[in-house]
């Protein structure tokens, strides 16, 4: 079946550093999605790209849609705080339901003050 | 708008007995997911109401099942409860058109089997 994986699994920075998450799926995506889940939270969502070649950014956090569909990451500029948590990439299957998302293992991100 | 409301928000439960849990998605969305959460298998997809239908199934056993009522709110029950089943199990609501629309996701049930 489809698999999505993530490297790195964790993540230590100081504040002020960058920080890059990787996302692999095993087949080509219609779409992917990121979410950010924070300690003893649940899972919220970031972003969703579409198009080959994608790239957005919402302030620091820059995502981009690989080529081929099949890879994303994504960026985070000068690192606050804030960003602690775990992100993680979802993508849908080829055939079916959209909300029946594979999502990747997750980079959990840790900011040292 | 109110969020995605899961309850209750912890169970403890014994081997062997079952369990229903439950969700109420937000106003309008008529799609209601529901996914398994644990540290050593990450986020795994249960299954997908629509419109009171199961429209999509993971890989778990038969002794995970669900439904959906008529104004969306959805139960989920686990039979049987191994050890194995304790985790976070979370909801999460969409429009569930035919567009990839996002997954808003509720606090989840942290379920503990002893």
């Amino acid at each position: 079946g489809q698999q999505v994986m993530q490297i790195p699994q964790y993540q230590h920075v100081q504040e002020g550093e960058d920080f890059t998450t990787y996302c692999n799926s095993s087949t080509t995506l219609s779409n992917i999605q990121w979410y950010k889940q924070r300690p003893g939270g649940h899972p919220v969502f970031l972003i969703q790209l579409v198009k080959s070649g994608e790239v957005k950014k919402q302030k620091r956090l820059t995502f981009q849609f690989g080529e081929a569909k099949k890879n994303s990451s994504l960026h985070i500029t000068a690192t606050q705080t804030t960003d602690v948590g775990t992100y993680f990439c979802a993508g849908p299957p080829p055939s079916g339901s959209a909300r029946q998302l594979t999502f990747g293992s997750g980079t959990q991100l840790t900011v040292l003050p | 708008k109110a969020g995605v409301t899961q309850t209750p928000r912890y169970l403890i439960k014994t081997r062997g007995q079952q369990v229903t849990l439950s969700c109420s998605p937000i106003s309008g969305h008529r799609s209601v997911s529901w996914y398994q959460q644990t540290p050593g298998q990450g986020l795994q997809f249960l299954f997908e109401y629509f419109s009171e239908t199961q429209r999509n199934k993971g890989n778990f056993p038969g002794r995970f099942s669900g439904r959906q009522f008529s104004n969306s709110r959805s139960e989920m029950n686990v039979s049987t409860l191994e050890l194995g089943d304790s985790a976070l199990y979370l909801c999460a609501s969409s429009s569930g058109g035919l567009t990839n629309s996002p997954l808003h996701f509720g606090n989840g049930t942290r379920l503990t089997v002893t």
